[in-house]
Formats: C-alpha cells, sequence, structure tokens
C-alpha cells in the first residue's frame, strides 16, 4: 500500500536552513504529482509546495524564494529545502500524494499523506 | 484568515445528523474548482474523507457525503458515532492566489 514517511525535521534558530525528505513506495513514484503541506502548532493546514513530474514547480506566497521543492523519482523521494526561516515556519510539515483528476494540476487533491516531520523554529 | 470559511466547531448526539459548511469565492469554488474533504483526529496525519465533492474514497461509511452548490461546499455526518470526533478541513484551488486553499478546520464533538 501507499506509504509515505518524511524525516529531517528538528529544531533550528532563525534564519538557518533544513532539509525535509520524503521516501515514497507502494506506487509508481513518478507518476504522481506530490505536495508539501504544514500546519503550525493548534493551527489548520496551510498549503506549502507543489512538483509535477517534470518538475514544474509552485511556492505558497509566503515561502517562496526560501522554499526549493524538488524529487529524485529514481530514489522514489521528495524533498523541501527551507532556507531563511523564521519562527512562523514552526509547523508539522506533511508530505502528500497529489491526484489530479482534470486536465491541470489545478484539479488536484491529497489522497495519501506522511505522519508529518516537527520543524520547530527559534527566534 | 482563511480564503474557505468553515465554522470552527460543530456538535452533535450519537446517531444525529451534523452538516460542516465551506464558504468560498468566485475565485475558487464559484470558479469551478471542486471541493474536497479530510478529517484529522487529533495527533494524526489528515486523510482524505470526500474528493470531486461527492465521492468517498474506499473504506470511507455512506453515512458520510459532500455536496457542493454555487460559491460553497458542504459536508454531512450522519448516524453520528463517537469515532467522528476529529477536526474537518475543506480544500479547494483558488485562481487568484494560483494557490492550493484550505478552510480553517471545523472541530467536531459528539455529545
Amino acid at each position: 500500500q501507499v506509504h509515505l514517511v518524511e524525516s529531517g525535521g528538528g529544531l533550528v534558530k532563525a534564519g538557518g536552513s533544513l532539509r525535509l525528505s520524503c521516501a515514497a513506495s507502494g506506487f509508481t513514484f513518478s507518476d504522481y504529482y506530490m505536495s508539501w503541506i504544514r500546519q503550525a502548532p493548534g493551527k489548520g493546514l496551510q498549503w506549502v509546495s507543489y512538483i509535477t513530474g517534470v518538475d514544474t514547480v509552485y511556492y505558497a506566497g509566503s515561502v517562496k524564494g526560501r522554499f526549493t521543492i524538488s524529487r529524485d523519482n529514481a530514489k522514489n523521494s521528495l524533498f523541501l529545502q527551507m532556507n531563511s526561516l523564521r519562527a512562523e515556519d514552526t509547523a508539522v510539515y506533511y508530505c502528500a500524494r497529489a491526484e489530479r483528476h482534470g486536465r491541470t494540476s489545478s484539479w488536484s487533491y491529497f489522497d495519501y499523506w506522511g505522519q508529518g516531520a516537527l520543524v520547530t523554529v527559534s527566534s | 484568515q482563511s480564503v474557505l470559511t468553515q465554522p470552527p466547531s460543530v456538535s452533535g448526539a450519537p446517531g444525529q445528523r451534523v452538516t460542516i459548511s465551506c464558504a468560498g469565492s468566485s475565485s475558487n469554488i464559484g470558479a469551478g474548482f471542486d471541493v474536497h474533504w479530510y478529517q484529522q483526529i487529533p495527533g494524526k496525519a489528515p486523510q482524505l474523507l470526500i474528493y470531486v465533492n461527492t465521492n468517498r474514497p474506499s473504506g470511507v461509511p455512506d453515512r458520510i457525503s459532500g455536496s457542493k452548490s454555487g460559491t460553497s461546499a458542504s459536508l454531512a455526518i450522519t448516524g453520528l458515532q463517537a469515532e467522528d470526533e476529529a477536526d474537518y478541513y475543506c480544500q479547494s484551488y483558488d485562481n487568484s492566489l494560483n494557490d492550493w486553499v484550505f478552510g480553517g478546520g471545523t472541530t467536531l464533538t459528539v455529545l
């Protein structure tokens, strides 16, 4: 079955960097678009970034220019490089598989989620 | 402030029916983008509950249903059970922000 496992979370000082990884199994990774979604403590879900199968990428305005999403289809892995971290980036970061039901990536929902990786940015 | 607006909380007694609303605008739900719903049990990752407005993934009971009309959508749960206590989120796409957007979430309490 589909399995997504995040790693790389931790405590970092404001201005620092962190790289999250997501190991995927149970499906043909290269066939699917993928996304990162985060949840600040006690708050709701916030979409962060999205990558297509051919490396077209999208970012939420709050992370654009600081975060970089990438994938390695040979290793069934998704990554999120986070630079210039701020206290407001503190959250659990989920890796999620995007299922498209239309012509473009806009028509996506997230059918499988990892267990999440906690990122804490201290000010 | 979330782009999609949900009530912060709803409650109902076991066996009752509850609905959770998700209000959008002309740049997301009203633009024709579909609505999807997720259930999150505290301390756990979100799980897909309803996709493309009305469809249930395998394993989701048919007492859970979704609908969409105009600029809003709703999630209905009938025959409430204790296991339904969770947070619920709606999700769509906004072509003004060019973002995938979520509602602020609704906490369902089974009395």
